[in-house]
């Protein structure tokens, strides 16, 4: 099946500084890819759609300008947290929808626990 | 906006069956997704109904009423493997965007 990398898995970073998250699809082509934040014990929240080629669509509540996304390429796209504060602390999930496979379903990252000190 | 709504917590005996209900709320609804997420790991997709009815795959079946706004998913003959959180997602909107409900922490004991 479709896979999708996430890199880092597990990040952790001093207050102040940036953190970049890479999202990967391995064997297919993804025009959209999401991002999703998850805290302990919580449901997955969506943070921003991510096209290739175009901006990020992001969710209400979400400050777009401490969550850069850039969806470069057809496999590639980044979240960088910016300046980080230890509330960003959270479990950081990429789906992508395969451009050529079946549009209802989404493969998701391994994640990427971010811990800001 | 988007609601859904699911029970949070369902314990169940290892052979048997167990449902778990999600009701939602939504503009341009295209489908419900469930998705199965053990601790520390990340979603795995599991089903996905566009129109009403059931589907089934193996050991899982889901089923929707869009006039209801309602749909489960069935866990048949369960294992102990299968403890872990269910996640019922609606797809909406022009990206077909997937907001997710709250989860259902199912414990199957033996």
């Amino acid at each position: 099946g479709a896979v999708v990398s996430q890199h880092p898995s597990r990040v952790i970073c001093k207050s102040g500084t940036s953190v970049k998250i890479e999202c990967r699809s391995l064997d297919f082509q993804a025009t959209t890819m999401f991002w999703y934040r998850q805290f302990p014990k919580q449901s997955l929240m969506l943070m921003a759609t991510s096209n290739e080629g175009s901006k990020a669509t992001y969710e209400q509540g979400v400050e777009k300008d401490k969550f850069l996304i850039n969806h470069a390429s057809l496999t590639l796209s980044t979240l960088t947290v910016t300046s980080a504060h230890p509330e960003d602390s959270s479990f950081y999930i990429c789906s992508a929808r395969d451009a050529g496979g079946r549009e209802e379903t989404q493969y998701f990252g391994p994640g990427t626990r971010l811990l800001v000190l | 906006g988007q609601s859904l709504e699911q029970p949070s917590e369902v314990t169940a005996v290892e052979g048997a069956i167990v449902q778990i209900n999600c009701t939602y709320q939504t503009s341009g609804f295209y489908g419900l997704s469930w998705y199965q997420q053990h601790d520390g790991g990340a979603p795995t997709f599991l089903s996905y109904n566009a129109l009403d009815g059931l589907e089934e795959t193996g050991r899982f079946s889901s089923f929707l009423s869009r006039s209801d706004s309602y749909g489960y998913l069935l866990l048949q003959e369960l294992q102990m493997k299968d403890s872990a959180s269910y996640f019922c997602a609606v797809s909406s909107g022009g990206y077909q965007k997937v907001t997710f409900g709250i989860g259902t922490k199912l414990q199957v004991i033996p």
